[in-house]
């Protein structure tokens, strides 16, 4: 079946670091990938998407590209900030018929002023 | 004036106890779930109901009935409650006709004692 995999958590980063959150998937078909944040206490929210091989989505300075010849989708930002300290999650759905959500298994990021 | 909304947003009770979770959206979206969230913050889907018809269920032990009483609400109804069921459940919605991202509840923080 479809999988995600994340890179292992937690991440410590000092604010303005470069951040990259690796994340893979095997999936039968075409999905699309997400990547989904959740701050403390807080429910999950789209931070950016992509729907097709070499799509970037884009997001509060987050980027992440659609790689079908590695499989990946990593998660970059240049600059990161207090504020983006939160549980980052990778996912995919299949482009047909209901959307299903996999999830990759959350990489937990502090960063330290 | 919140998306998904899910109440309550804690639940503690004893072992045995029959309970509920309720989710509304008010999106106008065709398609709910729910997503346990368990202590490592691994994400899994359990349902999905599209227009009040279930579409996906997971290996959920059967003391887990959904029910959706129209388009805009899922409710989550657990029987014999077992210290296992302890997680934070989300409830999710999504317009497959539109093809939207999918928007989540807070969640609710469900403990077994």
């Amino acid at each position: 079946g479809d999988s995600v995999t994340q890179m292992e958590g937690p991440v410590t980063l000092s604010e303005e670091a470069f951040l990259t959150i690796n994340c893979t998937y095997t999936a039968t078909g075409y999905p699309s990938l997400f990547w989904y944040v959740q701050y403390p206490g807080e429910g999950l929210q789209l931070l950016l998407k992509a729907t097709k091989a070499d799509d970037k989505g884009s997001n509060k300075g987050f980027e992440a590209t659609y790689r079908k010849e590695t499989t990946s989708f990593h998660l970059e930002k240049g600059s990161v900030q207090v504020s983006d300290s939160a549980v980052y999650f990778c996912a995919l759905s299949e482009v047909q018929g209901a959307q299903k959500l996999v999830f990759g298994q959350g990489t937990r990021l502090t960063i330290n002023p | 004036d919140t998306a998904v909304s899910q109440t309550p947003k804690y639940l503690v009770t004893q072992m045995g106890n029959d309970k509920s979770i309720k989710c509304e959206q008010n999106l106008g979206h065709d398609t709910m779930y729910w997503y346990k969230q368990d202590s490592k913050k691994f994400l899994k889907i359990m349902f999905s109901y599209n227009n009040k018809e279930l579409i996906i269920n997971e290996t959920v032990p059967n003391r887990f009935s959904p029910k959706s009483p129209d388009k805009a609400h899922l409710n989550l109804h657990i029987n014999s409650l077992e210290l296992g069921d302890s997680a934070v459940y989300f409830c999710a919605s999504y317009d497959q006709g539109r093809n939207t991202e999918a928007f989540f509840g807070q969640g609710t923080r469900l403990t077994v004692v």
